[in-house]
């Protein structure tokens, strides 16, 4: 099992250039989510996936748009690149019991460093 | 503001020392769990304790939960150099899915 991959690794973007994150898991994980994190920071949640066909906004979302295409895969979208949107960004996905309403532990991929110039 | 507060923000011991980061957060939880992060690298789970649960091991981890002053602890005993990370407290609120929030979280250096 890969568990979570992210792509790109590294981007360099100039400032209103357009990109999309990609995210796919394997453990067949129903939520999913996206983070940004600024160094000497924590994790901020930017969208997140609680399942198939559903997203919903986390702490900082302007700017980002998110789409869940399928079970395995949830893409991060920059439509118009800001400086301030500098950050490492992490995927990470979890299975969740809302009847329990208790979250799982979550797993994380390795991480996009994005610079946007 | 995010829920999840740790301190302090930065820790430096000898290995072999004990090493304790606390947390605090601020609405009630069904979960409070522990992440590790490696520099650069993505987070690790490390522990998982439940509201009703005081107190939990995992190795040379102890986590204890006070849901009376909404605070945890993360103890690592007999600290080696690898465990030199970054470590985050984390918790979730439930508004039809779980919106996850992470503390700034506590830099843990080890000396050989």
């Amino acid at each position: 099992n890969a568990g979570v991959t992210q792509t790109p690794k590294f981007q360099v973007l100039k400032t209103g250039q357009s990109m999309t994150l990609q995210c796919a898991q394997d453990m067949n994980h129903n939520s999913m989510y996206w983070y940004r994190q600024d160094p000497g920071m924590g994790l901020r949640l930017i969208y997140y996936s609680a399942s198939e066909g559903t997203t919903d906004k986390g702490e900082v979302p302007n700017g980002y748009n998110v789409s869940r295409l399928n079970k395995r895969e949830f893409s991060l979208r920059l439509e118009s690149a800001a400086p301030s949107q500098t950050s490492v960004y992490f995927c990470a996905s979890s299975e969740a019991s809302a009847g329990a309403m208790e979250l799982y532990e979550q797993y994380f991929g390795p991480g996009t460093r994005l610079t946007v110039t | 503001s995010q829920q999840g507060e740790e301190d302090p923000q930065a820790l430096s011991i000898q290995e072999g020392e004990n090493a304790t980061m606390n947390c605090s957060y601020k609405t009630s939880i069904n979960n409070l769990q522990w992440y590790r992060q490696n520099s650069g690298r993505g987070l690790v789970h490390l522990i998982l304790i439940r509201s009703n649960e005081r107190e939990k091991h995992s190795g040379r981890l102890r986590v204890t939960l006070d849901t009376s002053k909404k605070s945890s602890s993360l103890l690592i005993t007999a600290s080696r150099a690898a465990d030199t990370a970054s470590y985050f407290c984390a918790t979730a609120l439930y508004t039809g899915g779980f919106k996850t929030i992470f503390g700034a979280g506590t830099r843990l250096f080890v000396k050989a």
